[in-house]
């Protein structure tokens, strides 16, 4: 089944812990990004990146860093997460970029206290 | 900052209606627009794109573009319960992808 997928799909960890969320696809997308999604503010794009070895910052890449060595995945780290890092996060991928339909991960909810 | 505005509703209509969603953007070089359905509690998915000027149908749903008033909007006709969701409009500029806070669709049977 083509999908993408995440890991943890709950977390609640404290301020200044370093966490990571995993997201893989099976689809040989080239392209993959992650949102996070807050009430009142929608998704808004954290980093993407085109394909392996080449990402570039969202709208809000502040607190987040990213990696992609494989094509097929893409984690999102926190390195000292806070409590504005609070949020519903969303993996996305697709085949051919921003203008390609996204596929989307069934989210991750963090909590940090 | 590019933007994208939506009404947050939520939007009633009663079940066989014709329910009207609106979209604008804030950059005249925007390059394609989408509306994505979200059910509560769970992920986007893609319902309609468009890319040119005017309108585009697909089934129950038309995708209507104006790049000169920059707006975007989605006519969902005989609207159904299920239909009952938020409705998330995004704009592509360049490699990234922009949405808006989404409008909550109540149809009422």
């Amino acid at each position: 089944e083509a999908q993408v997928t995440q890991n943890p799909r709950y977390l609640i960890t404290v301020t200044g812990k370093k966490l990571t969320v995993t997201c893989s696809q099976n689809m040989n997308h080239e392209y993959m990004s992650w949102y996070r999604q807050d009430p009142g503010l929608g998704l808004r794009q954290i980093y993407y990146s085109m394909n392996v070895e080449v990402t570039d910052k969202g709208d809000v890449p502040e607190g987040y860093k990213v990696s992609r060595k494989e094509k097929r995945n893409f984690p999102l780290i926190l390195e000292s997460p806070s409590p504005n890092q609070t949020s519903l996060y969303f993996c996305a991928s697709s085949q051919a970029g921003a203008g390609d339909e996204q596929f989307f991960g069934p989210g991750t909810r963090l909590t940090v206290l | 900052q590019k933007e994208v505005e939506q009404n947050s509703g939520p939007l009633s209509v009663p079940e066989g209606a014709i329910a009207s969603l609106n979209c604008t953007y804030s950059d005249r070089g925007s390059q394609s627009f989408f509306w994505y359905r979200q059910y509560s509690g769970k992920s986007p998915e893609l319902i309609m794109f468009i890319y040119s000027n005017g309108d585009k149908e697909d089934g129950r749903f038309t995708a209507q573009l104006n790049k000169a008033s920059q707006y975007v909007s989605l006519l969902i006709r005989d609207s159904q319960p299920s239909d009952s969701a938020t409705y998330l409009c995004a704009v592509r500029y360049g490699n990234k992808l922009v949405f808006g806070a989404g409008t909550i669709l109540r149809v009422k049977s």
